[in-house]
Parts: structure tokens; sequence; C-alpha cells
């Protein structure tokens, strides 16, 4: 069964700190895809990284990077120099290649920055 | 933009009577999506479509139904709305017919069953 994990339901920083998103996922699936969203305030939801199972390269966009290990299970996201603005709830999500189009999400890290 | 609305945003309900949230898309994609938001447990599914008349139920499907006459509107009713589903509710679409594409939200509904 497919799984994903957020351990840290909060984390506060001070601006300019650098943060760690942790998400740590369960699939028996060999093809997944792996995801992360962002929830302001505002409430909407803004996609940021679509990762699939066989591109365990880093990415990095601007002061967002994220780091796939397929050994660990985990898909972690790193803000650097963290900004006010980057207040947010922030979602992990997991879609299975094998046959369904189902989408299983975290439970979020909400992240504080602190002025 | 996805093109992507949810009707009404917001609506307080009591328990018992039915409601109904409208999912409105114009891009015609396939798939649609229901989920609920609710402190603690994230975003979980509720139904989706992947096509006209073509639905199945997500984790949390009990108490909920949906259609889907036509592929811009995914409709979602609380049959017999209780306390319990006092939620945000959120539409999503994939705009490719891929598995594993990305998903694209509606702005949310706020319902409140008193």
């Amino acid at each position: 069964a497919q799984k994903v994990t957020q351990a840290q339901t909060e984390i506060s920083v001070v601006e300019k700190e650098d943060v760690t998103l942790d998400c740590v996922y369960e699939t028996r699936d060999t093809t997944y895809y792996l995801f992360w969203y962002k929830q302001p305030p505002s409430g909407e939801l803004v996609f940021l990284i679509r990762r699939n199972s066989f591109d365990e390269q880093n990415e990095i966009s601007g002061r967002y990077s994220w780091n796939f290990q397929k050994s660990t299970s985990s898909f972690n996201f790193t803000i650097t120099a963290s900004q006010v603005v980057d207040s947010a709830v922030y979602f992990c999500a997991l879609s299975e290649a094998s046959g369904t189009y189902k989408y299983i999400f975290g439970t979020g890290t909400r992240l504080k920055v602190l002025a | 933009d996805a093109g992507i609305t949810q009707s009404p945003r917001h609506k307080v309900t009591e328990t018992g009577t039915p409601v109904t949230l409208r999912c409105h898309q114009t891009e015609n994609h396939r798939y649609m999506y229901w989920y609920r938001q609710d402190p603690g447990h994230g975003l979980r599914l509720i139904h989706y479509s992947y096509g006209v008349k073509d639905t199945d139920k997500g984790e949390v499907s009990d108490g909920y139904s949906v259609s889907r006459s036509k592929t811009e509107d995914f409709l979602l009713t609380l049959e017999s709305a209780t306390s319990s589903q006092t939620s945000v509710y959120f539409c999503a679409i994939t705009p490719g017919t891929s598995i594993g594409d990305e998903q694209f939200f509606g702005p949310g509904t706020r319902l409140t069953v008193l």
C-alpha cells in the first residue's frame, strides 16, 4: 500500500535560515511519482515539483531544492535563506504507476518563517 | 491557470440536509478529483473521475456520491450532511492523460455542517 509520511507537523525558523522539510514514502511499485505542493495562508494549493522514480538527480530552483533518495525512500525539500513569504503548509504526495490514477498526500508540514 | 472553479466557495448547512458542490473546468481535462482537507489529515481523496460517467472511490468515500455527466463538470453530493463532513473541499484535475501527471487545484469550498 502507498503511504506518505511528513513527520514534522510544524517548523519555525527565523528569516534567512535554511530549512528542510522531510518526506518519507512507501510503495511497492518500481515506477512512481513524487510531488510537492505549497499552500500559503490564502489557501490555494500550488504545484512545486514532480519527480519520477527513475530520476534521482537533485533539483534546484532558485532558493528551493529537492533531494530524492530511493535508498531511504525520501524526497526532502530544502528552502535556502528562508523568507517570510515561504510561510505556508507544504504537502508531499505520491502516485503509483500501477494502473490507478490516485494520489496519496502526506499530512503536511506548516512552516513559519519569522521576521 | 488550469481554469478550475468551485461553487459555492462557502456554505453553511444543517445536519441532515443534502449538499452539492460543483467543480467546473474549461480545458476538457479527462481526470478530475475531489479531496477534503482537515487538520492533521492533509488531503484525502473522496472520489475521482476518469471520464464522463466514469468514477471511482477514494479513501474516504462513505457519505459522498459524485456525478460527471459532461467533461467540464464534476459534482460532489453529500446526501445527508453530518458534522463530520465539515471540511474544506478541493477539486483537482490532471492536465495530461498519463499516470503521475501533476495535479492542479481549484480554490476550495469551505463547508460547515451545523
